[in-house]
């Protein structure tokens, strides 16, 4: 099953102005992750909550994590024209030796000037 | 640090060619991931190593599809024969278990 389904799947807002995208996933986890992407790059890690925590701040962004609901979101406050990217959720499952991180499609998020 | 090095950056090949993409990963990281990122299907995970053995190759689409690790320091994904469909960003990424995913910067692969 597909883990880190993100929602919205495209996000337009006006710069100054809040983002939040949201990401549910399917088994039992160990930790979630959100990364960012920019055109033509690699994924950039961004920050990770442990599946003990249930909010998380670094500098403009925000993460709070349901377990019971399965579900993250991702806020970014006064966002930039250089917050344009594409945002994903990973999730690295419980009971997995490897723990393999498996992606969604993510949120392309657009911030107009 | 150099972080996960990829190469080559670009490759454009003819169907029926063989395809060997190649990755470094950070020093001491124990775990190398390949993935591939098309519009339609997103970012798959093709396979992932821990300490250089293959855990889980379940997302390599086919026989054609390849992947080694012969020490710590490489890795190569190879594709033979090479199809248009096979077209798409091919990802290598290594951590530490539990830690986050550093990506390279991906080999943009165009069969035609």
């Amino acid at each position: 099953s597909q883990q880190g389904e993100e929602d919205p799947q495209a996000l337009s807002i006006q710069e100054g102005e809040n983002a939040t995208m949201n990401c549910s996933y399917k088994t039992s986890i160990n930790n979630l992750q959100w990364y960012r992407q920019n055109s033509g790059r690699g994924l950039v890690h961004l920050i990770l909550i442990r599946s003990n925590e249930r909010e998380k701040h670094s500098g403009r962004l925000r993460v709070t994590l349901d377990t019971s609901k399965k579900s993250s979101s991702l806020l970014i406050t006064a966002s930039r024209a250089a917050d344009t990217a594409s945002y994903f959720c990973a999730t690295d499952a419980l009971g997995q030796g490897a723990q393999k991180l498996v992606f969604g499609q993510g949120t392309r998020l657009t911030i107009n000037p | 640090d150099a972080g996960v090095i990829q190469s080559p950056r670009h490759e454009v090949t003819e169907m029926g060619q063989e395809v060997t993409l190649r990755c470094k990963p950070i020093s001491g990281h124990n775990s190398l991931f390949w993935y591939r990122q098309t519009m339609m299907r997103g970012l798959e995970l093709l396979i992932y190593f821990n300490n250089n053995v293959p855990i889980d190759d379940s997302g390599m689409p086919e026989d054609r599809f390849s992947a080694k690790m012969p020490n710590a320091s490489f890795s190569t994904l190879k594709i033979q024969p090479s199809e248009p469909r096979d077209s798409a960003v091919y990802f290598c990424a290594s951590r530490e278990s539990g830690s986050p995913l550093h990506f390279g910067n991906g080999t943009r692969l165009t069969v035609t």
